[in-house]
């Protein structure tokens, strides 16, 4: 049984870079979570899919960052024109709708670092 | 909209002294609440969870949470720590209506001193 899966584990990019991070949920899970924590905080909701219609996404996320989730299975986050207020920790997580336990799983994120 | 306030920073703690960690929540609606773990450099891993039921809600390692309603709590707590308790711990909370976001507290860094 596999886990959420994040690549890559760290990233380091300059100011104005492109970045992409990638989610692959737990198999059979249909809904998909992005979130993002800075130091000394709680975990903010980005945006989540289920299957591959992404249904909400918050105000955190500006016009620069898109997410993807083309065939309802993993999923990207992409930042363009990255600036140092980016760094933080993305996280994914997944859960399976319809059990109606509403548990969301987490993977171990990704850590960006924008100089 | 939902909003959680973990009081407490940081809490040390002396091993294999009981231990509570604080969480407050505001909602207009019901919620569901969870607790997290996040280990350095880790992700979120579940301790527990209150979806309705028994208040008193038993999770792993040894955790175990109460809901209370009236003050809108949902308390962590644990009788004996061990070091491997080291951790940053956060409170979540989401609408009864199925998944939805989390919203999380702020955390706390719970410190176990030898």
């Amino acid at each position: 049984d596999t886990g959420v899966s994040q690549d890559p584990r760290h990233k380091i990019t300059k100011r104005g870079q492109n970045v992409t991070f990638r989610c692959d949920p737990i198999s059979e899970h249909n809904r998909l979570y992005w979130y993002r924590q800075t130091l000394g905080q709680g975990p903010e909701f980005l945006t989540y899919f289920q299957n591959e219609a992404q249904l909400e996404k918050s105000r955190l996320l500006s016009d620069r960052f898109s997410a993807e989730r083309p065939k309802g299975s993993f999923s990207t986050l992409e930042i363009q024109r990255t600036e140092q207020g980016d760094s933080a920790m993305y996280l994914c997580a997944s859960s399976f709708l319809g059990q109606g336990t509403d548990t969301q799983y987490f993977g171990p994120g990704t850590r960006l670092t924008v100089l | 909209a939902q909003s959680v306030t973990q009081l407490d920073s940081q809490v040390p703690v002396f091993e294999e002294a009981p231990v509570e960690l604080r969480c407050n929540y505001s909602s207009s609606v019901s919620v569901y609440l969870f607790w997290y773990v996040q280990y350095p450099n880790q992700g979120l891993q579940l301790l527990l969870k209150y979806l309705s039921g028994s208040t008193l809600v038993k999770g792993i390692n040894g955790f175990e949470a109460e809901f209370n309603k009236s003050q809108t709590s949902f308390h962590l707590r644990k009788p004996s720590v061990h070091i491997s308790d080291t951790a940053e711990y956060f409170c979540a909370v989401t609408p009864n209506f199925g998944n939805e976001k989390l919203t999380f507290g702020t955390g706390t860094r719970l410190t176990i001193i030898p």
